[in-house]
């Protein structure tokens, strides 16, 4: 497995504000992932973070409101842009070492906004 | 109708019991199958990682996985109150087709074990 760690772990926001959430692994990863889990309910895929590349986005999210970087194989952020109180929700990464699909989650954001 | 299906529960069951937890899913790609289990306010954790059909045990639990059904099923033996929580299936499809290397989640069936 993978020691998986993001920042902040919780965040109360004000609508129309924005908040960058971060990812760090322990070490080098091939693929890194970003979900959202809204209360209640079960994961959704954001989007694939590519390392020196734009992300690959899911149906449903985009990039001017989920800007995604990822500079190097062990860190990445997520941005949630011009928030609204729909966007309260947990946010995740995952991490895959191989192609293989093993995938380890971080131990979530959790954002409110107001 | 959602690519995979699971009852949400919520599961309660006394302390050594047998639990079995299920997913039924409609996308032919899947070939991957994960249980994950999540605490509050935690991340999920990889409990168990199968590819294509059969049965796979670690521990007190066997994952099983029947592609010709599309259906995919957790058991855990000897069941503890530290078991309870909230048990999310997903699955993923091969490299090169649209679903590789992306989760597709269950609803999550939440768990108690009592003593």
């Amino acid at each position: 497995s993978a020691v998986i760690s993001q920042k902040p772990s919780r965040d109360i926001c004000q609508r129309g504000t924005s908040l960058t959430i971060q990812c760090q692994v322990d070490s080098q990863v091939t693929m890194m992932f970003w979900y959202r889990q809204q209360p209640g309910q079960s994961l959704t895929l954001i989007a694939t973070a590519n390392q020196g590349s734009e992300a690959t986005y899911e149906s449903g999210f985009v990039i001017d409101k989920f800007p995604i970087s990822r500079p190097n194989l062990t860190f990445s952020t997520l941005t949630v842009s011009n928030m609204s109180p729909e966007d309260s929700s947990i946010y995740l990464c995952s991490v895959a070492r191989t192609a293989y699909n093993e995938q380890f989650f971080g131990p979530g954001t959790r954002l409110t906004v107001l | 109708q959602k690519e995979v299906e699971q009852d949400p529960g919520p599961l309660s069951v006394p302390e050594g019991a047998i639990v079995s937890l299920n997913c039924t899913y409609s996308n032919s790609a899947f070939q991957y199958f994960m249980w994950y289990r999540q605490y509050s306010r935690k991340g999920p954790e990889l409990l168990m990682y199968t590819y294509s059909s059969g049965n796979k045990e670690d521990g007190r639990f066997t994952a099983q996985v029947d592609k010709s059904s599309k259906y995919i099923s957790l058991f855990i033996r000897d069941s503890q109150p530290s078991d309870s929580a909230t048990y999310l299936c997903a699955m993923s499809g091969l490299a090169g087709g649209t679903s590789y290397g992306k989760l597709t989640f269950g609803q999550g069936t939440i768990l108690t074990v009592h003593p």
